[in-house]
C-alpha cells in the first residue's frame, strides 16, 4: 500500500530534549516536505526536498532541520525543542508535477 | 505559487450539492488548481486538480472558467462525512516546491 509513514504519532517531552520525527515513504518519490499546523494558522511549511541530499527552507524552518540521505526517508530533526514547537507535524510526498500523499500526522507537545 | 482567496465557512445539508469558489487572479501560464480535503488530526488529502474548463472523478468536479481566474469545487450530494476543511493550491504544488497552504474553507454539513 502505498503510503507516507511518520512516528512517532504522538510525543510528550521535554524543552531542551533532542527529538526526530522519522518520515518514510514508499511510492519512490522524489519531492518531500514537513508542514506543522497550529489553530488558526493553517498549514505552513517548515522544510522542502527536491531529492536526495537537496533541501531548502519553508516558511517556518527556524528551530528545525532536516536530512535528506535517502529517497525514502526526511527526518525532522529538533536539537532543542521549545514550548512553541508544540503543534501537529505532516510529512508529505510527491512525484514531479503531481499532488503531495500526507501522511497521518505527529502531534508532539512540548513541556 | 498564487495567492488564493476562498471563504473561511460554509454549512449546508445532506444530499445538497456544495460549491466552494477560490479566487486567484494572479495564477500565471503554468498553474494547475488543485484542491485538498482535511479531516480534524488528518493529513490533507487530494481530491482533484486541473487546468482549464472542467475536471470530474468519483469524487467531485472542478470549474474553471476561460480567464481561470477562479475555480469551483463541486461536491455533489454532500453527506455528514464530507465535514471538512477544503484548501485551494494554485502553481506548481508537488511536495519539493515552497508552499503556502491558505486558511481553507471549513465545511459542514448538517442532518
Amino acid at each position: 500500500e502505498a503510503q507516507v509513514t511518520q512516528n512517532p504519532r504522538y510525543l510528550i517531552t521535554v524543552t531542551g530534549k533532542k527529538l526526530t520525527v522519522t518520515c518514510s515513504q514508499n511510492m519512490n518519490h522524489e519531492y518531500m516536505s514537513w508542514y506543522r499546523q497550529d489553530p488558526g494558522l493553517g498549514l505552513r511549511q517548515i522544510y522542502y526536498s527536491m531529492n536526495v541530499e537537496v533541501t531548502d527552507k519553508g516558511d517556518v524552518p527556524e528551530g528545525y532541520k532536516v536530512s535528506r540521505k535517502e529517497k525514502r526517508n526526511f527526518p525532522l530533526i529538533l536539537e532543542s525543542p521549545s514550548p512553541n514547537q508544540t503543534s501537529l507535524y505532516f510529512c508529505a510526498s510527491s512525484s514531479v508535477n503531481q499532488p503531495q500523499h500526507f501522511g497521518d500526522g505527529t502531534r508532539l507537545s512540548i513541556l | 505559487l498564487a495567492k488564493t482567496t476562498q471563504p473561511i465557512s460554509m454549512d449546508s445539508y445532506e444530499g445538497q450539492e456544495v460549491n466552494i469558489t477560490c479566487s486567484h487572479n494572479n495564477i500565471a501560464t503554468n498553474d494547475y488548481i488543485t484542491w485538498y480535503q482535511q479531516f480534524p488530526s488528518q493529513g490533507p488529502r487530494f481530491i482533484i486538480q486541473g487546468y482549464k474548463t472542467k475536471v470530474t472523478n468519483e469524487v467531485a468536479s472542478l470549474f474553471i472558467p476561460a480567464d481561470r481566474k477562479s475555480s469551483t469545487l463541486s461536491l455533489p450530494r454532500v453527506s455528514l462525512s464530507d465535514t471538512a476543511v477544503y484548501y485551494c493550491l494554485v502553481g506548481v504544488t508537488a511536495a519539493g516546491n515552497k508552499l503556502t497552504f491558505g486558511g481553507g474553507t471549513r465545511v459542514l454539513v448538517k442532518p
